[in-house]
């Protein structure tokens, strides 16, 4: 079975702070998707970010960076220079992909709260 | 392009009342899902549409769930009768080739 902790259930910043949120994860699948997911106050959740379990290399896109370790099954996000819109929940999630036009359920953790203050 | 589209935006209604949700996809998306979101959790799959086939709905509780996705593209999500806890936020999602997109979700209070 698919599992996903977020431990960290609230962190608290000040505007211009670098934030990381810890992702663990467990599944029995060899090709396998994770995700980071944002859902602000209104409650959409908004895509981030996507990398498969072949793709180890870690980038940079814009303020958000992601260390994807599958040795530790962990996928964790940081947002560099945080701005008070960040202000969020953040869901780190697991997905099979069933065929290439095709997607398994996604399977979320708990979600963090990322609370940043001017 | 226009998002996934959910209506109602927010609805409260008392127990033992049937309540319906309507989902737009994506255009050209090809598999549709229902998720739901308890307060303070992360969304749970209810049932995934692969066009018109129902290929994954094993979490929905079909005692008082219903859903049913008419020519492979618009969706109802109904819920008879409605218990107090079936409070929570029914969102919608498609998803073709790319990722998986949400909509706004159907926040439902039962009293």
């Amino acid at each position: 079975a698919q599992k996903v902790t977020q431990a960290q259930t609230e962190i608290s910043v000040v505007e211009k702070e670098d934030v990381t949120l810890d992702c663990v994860y467990e599944t029995r699948d060899t090709t396998y998707y994770l995700f980071w997911y944002k859902q602000p106050p209104s409650g959409e959740l908004v895509f981030l970010i996507r990398r498969n379990s072949f793709d180890e290399q870690n980038e940079i896109s814009g303020r958000y960076s992601w260390n994807f370790q599958k040795s530790t099954s962990s996928f964790n996000f940081t947002i560099t220079a945080s701005q008070v819109v960040d202000s969020a929940v953040y869901f780190c999630a697991l997905s099979e992909a069933m065929t290439t036009d095709s997607w398994g359920k996604l399977q979320f953790g708990a979600g963090t709260q990322v609370v940043v203050t001017p | 392009e226009a998002g996934v589209v959910q209506s109602p935006r927010y609805k409260i209604i008392e127990k033992k009342q049937p309540v319906a949700f309507w989902c737009n996809p994506i255009s050209g998306h090809n598999t549709l899902y229902w998720y739901r979101q308890n307060l303070g959790q992360g969304p749970e799959l209810l049932i995934r549409y692969e066009n018109e086939e129902a290929v994954d709905d094993s979490q929905l509780p079909k005692d008082r769930f219903s859903a049913e996705r008419l020519k492979g593209v618009d969706s109802t999500l109904k819920i008879q009768p409605a218990e107090l806890g079936d409070s929570a936020v029914y969102l919608c999602a498609s998803s073709f080739r790319n990722t998986i997109y949400f909509g706004e979700g159907s926040w439902l209070t039962v009293v």
